[in-house]
């Protein structure tokens, strides 16, 4: 059983630009959820894709987005970055259906802007 | 008002000796799930434990045990025989509403107790 994957595992972009950052989820699950964790805080909701649609939001302003592909792997794009976008994000996949909907995390990817 | 309490910012246990790791949650939904993770300074987050709101017994995986206490709405986390290992980030999170159902399951987290284990 392959589990999530994320990719790239760091990243540093300067001020205004732009990023994506992709994952995998693991085999089996169908929805996908993307979470940005600040040093010393808890993960904070950005959103979830299910069935190729956004499923739910936090409260991110639009300029953070997403996809979901046919695979159930997922997209996050951020544009005109901003220092405070520095940060942890992790994407977490799980099965929606199940009893639990227990999200499983991949490594993450660790954003610096400059 | 914070949905996940962890108010245990750090916490000390001796390696094979028991620790426990507290968090209170609030919700006036009546069916919610209640999960623990932890953090190795790697960044992953790895399951560890679920409680569903329903669930009759406290769950137990492996050296991992959930305390319960649904009136008090505190699940505590129970490490027994704590390992080096173990030492890492800990955080409570909790999925409101029931699992399944198709619909928007964020989860939403506490600010993390940091444990260390002494050799």
């Amino acid at each position: 059983e392959t589990g999530v994957t994320q990719s790239p595992t760091h990243l540093i972009k300067t001020r205004g630009q732009q990023v994506t950052l992709r994952c995998s989820s693991q085999s089996g699950h169908n929805t996908v959820s993307w979470y940005q964790q600040a040093l010393g805080q808890g993960p904070q909701f950005i959103f979830q894709y299910y069935r190729e649609e956004e499923n739910g939001r936090g409260n991110f302003p639009p300029r953070f987005s997403g996809l979901q592909f046919p695979n159930y792997s997922s997209e996050l794009n951020v544009n005109a970055l901003e220092l405070d976008d520095s940060a942890l994000y992790l994407c977490a996949s799980s099965f929606t259906g199940g009893l639990t909907d227990t999200q499983y995390f991949g490594p993450g990817t660790r954003l610096t802007v400059l | 008002a914070q949905k996940i309490t962890q108010t245990q910012p750090g916490m000390f246990v001796q390696e094979k000796e028991a620790v426990t790791l507290d968090c209170t949650y609030d919700t006036s939904d009546p069916s919610y799930g209640l999960f623990w993770y932890k953090q190795p300074s790697s960044g992953e987050m790895i399951f560890l434990i679920y409680q569903g709101s329903y669930d009759q017994q406290n769950a137990t995986e492996g050296r991992y045990s959930l305390n319960f206490q649904k009136a008090r709405k505190s699940a505590n986390l129970v490490i027994s025989a704590s390992q080096l290992g173990d030492s890492a980030m800990y955080f409570c999170a909790m999925r409101e509403g029931p699992g399944g159902a198709g619909n928007n399951r964020k989860l939403i987290w506490g600010l993390g107790t940091s444990l260390a284990v002494n050799p």
